[in-house]
């Protein structure tokens, strides 16, 4: 079954350090989606694309890069990792005429100590 | 002010129970409108769009009005099974296509036996 994947599903790592997390989905899904998840915020988008070699910025992008060199990958890298970075994220897919419909993966929990 | 604004709750009603959900948005130009489910620690589901006629899904009715710029979320006969956080979603303003969407907070219920 199709399906997106996020690795890994937990990590913790120290202040300053270089933090890559993995999104990868087989729907074949032109658009792309990071968001990260706090108390009292909700989702919110940190960075999004269209389709391979297409990124943009979302609300909360300071701190986050992402590339998408294939259909299938987005990885989301936190440059300087910062205690402020501590959250939930969710990489989700959408397919351009589908209405919109966002599926999401199962997340990464991340700790900045 | 949020662009989607929800109730957080928590909403702690007995099983059999008829709950409604309120949500408002900012945007009058915003196109698409979801209701999205998020059980503890995982990630958002769709749970049914919303149209301007109205729509119903089994127990779930959900109501879209245009003019006072909310969508409201109606489950009759509570299971516990529904017991989850509710994120109301909405497409940015002269996004429709686009595939971006903003996430309120989400409004938790709580079914008890």
């Amino acid at each position: 079954d199709a399906e997106i994947t996020q690795s890994p599903r937990h990590k913790i790592t120290e202040t300053g350090r270089q933090v890559t997390l993995a999104c990868h989905q087989t729907w074949n899904h032109n658009n792309m989606f990071w968001y990260r998840q706090d108390l009292g915020h909700g989702l919110r988008l940190i960075h999004y694309s269209y389709g391979v070699q297409d990124t943009n910025k979302g609300e909360v992008s300071d701190g986050y890069s992402v590339s998408r060199s294939n259909t299938e990958d987005l990885p989301l890298t936190l440059e300087s990792a910062a205690s402020s970075q501590t959250s939930v994220y969710f990489c989700a897919s959408s397919r351009t005429g589908d209405g919109n419909i966002q599926y999401f993966g199962a997340g990464t929990r991340l700790s900045v100590l | 002010r949020k662009e989607v604004e929800q109730d957080p709750g928590p909403f702690n009603v007995p099983e059999g129970a008829t709950v409604a959900f309120n949500c408002t948005y900012s945007n009058s130009a915003s196109q698409s409108f979801f209701w999205y489910r998020q059980d503890c620690r995982k990630e958002p589901k769709l749970l049914m769009s919303v149209y301007s006629s109205g729509n119903e899904d089994g127990r779930f009715t959900a109501q879209l009005n245009r003019a006072s710029q909310y969508i409201s979320l109606l489950i009759r006969d509570s299971k516990l099974s529904d017991s989850a956080t509710y994120l109301c979603v909405v497409t940015p303003h002269g996004s429709s296509n686009t595939g971006k969407l903003i996430f309120g907070q989400g409004t938790t219920l709580q079914v008890k036996p």
